[in-house]
């Protein structure tokens, strides 16, 4: 596509539920990203997917956290048992494998964890 | 410990003037790169502006040009002739080796700018 795109755009959950983020990278970009974003932060690395695999994922806080990229394009980013501190926006970002020139980032997915 | 450094939380600017936003970086890696970043309220991310570590030119991108001092490790983002539109939070970011292969970008906690009539 044109775009980064996620969805959706807005989730709200229960505490100790599971939610599922998308993000639709532009085409051709083998390099995906996740992050999040919490109130007057900046965006904090999650994980890093070069092509299918999982190349960084020294970003995720602990195991409830995991993300996939199984045919090297959509990515999902999959929260078990959400908690309160897990609400913020996640956001997705992909780029060339050069990188030089910065991401291109999607709209963002707003997770609110009540 | 910290390796993106914006003390700046907020900043003031008249219309039609020049503005530096502060970024200070700390890294033991040789090859890097360095990024400005805008967030409007709406929320997107925007690219503003690249500067490689062996890049000898500071980088420039119309208004915006980045003040790169290597020795003192610091990025600064200037912005000339600022518009009302410039008002928004500006992350600095700065690209780095990944234990997996390939890079990663790590981003500083932003500096909000605003824009007077």
């Amino acid at each position: 596509g044109a775009g980064v795109s996620q969805t959706p755009s807005n989730k709200v959950t229960e505490k100790g539920k599971y939610v599922e983020l998308r993000c639709d990278p532009i085409s051709g970009h083998t390099a995906l990203y996740w992050y999040r974003q919490s109130l007057g932060q900046g965006p904090e690395f999650l994980i890093y997917f070069q092509g299918t695999g999982a190349a960084d994922d020294s970003g995720l806080p602990n195991d409830r956290f995991f993300a996939v990229r199984p045919e090297g394009s959509v990515s999902t980013l999959k929260i078990q048992r959400t908690e309160r501190g897990d609400s913020a926006v996640y956001l997705c970002a992909s780029s060339s494998l050069a990188g030089n020139y910065g991401y291109t980032f999607g709209s963002g997915t707003r997770l609110t964890v009540v | 410990a910290q390796k993106i450094t914006q003390t700046q939380p907020g900043m003031f600017v008249q219309e039609k003037e020049a503005v530096t936003l502060d970024c200070t970086y700390d890294t033991s890696d040789p090859s890097y790169g360095l990024f400005w970043y805008k967030q409007p309220s709406s929320g997107e991310m925007i690219f503003l502006i690249y500067q490689g570590s062996y890049d000898q030119q500071n980088a420039t991108e119309g208004r915006y040009s980045l003040n790169f001092q290597k020795a003192r490790k610091s990025a600064n983002l200037v912005i000339s002739a600022s518009q009302l539109g410039d008002s928004a939070m500006y992350f600095c970011a700065m690209r780095e080796l990944s234990f997996g292969g390939g890079f990663k970008t790590i981003f500083g906690a932003g500096t909000r700018l605003f824009v007077k009539a």
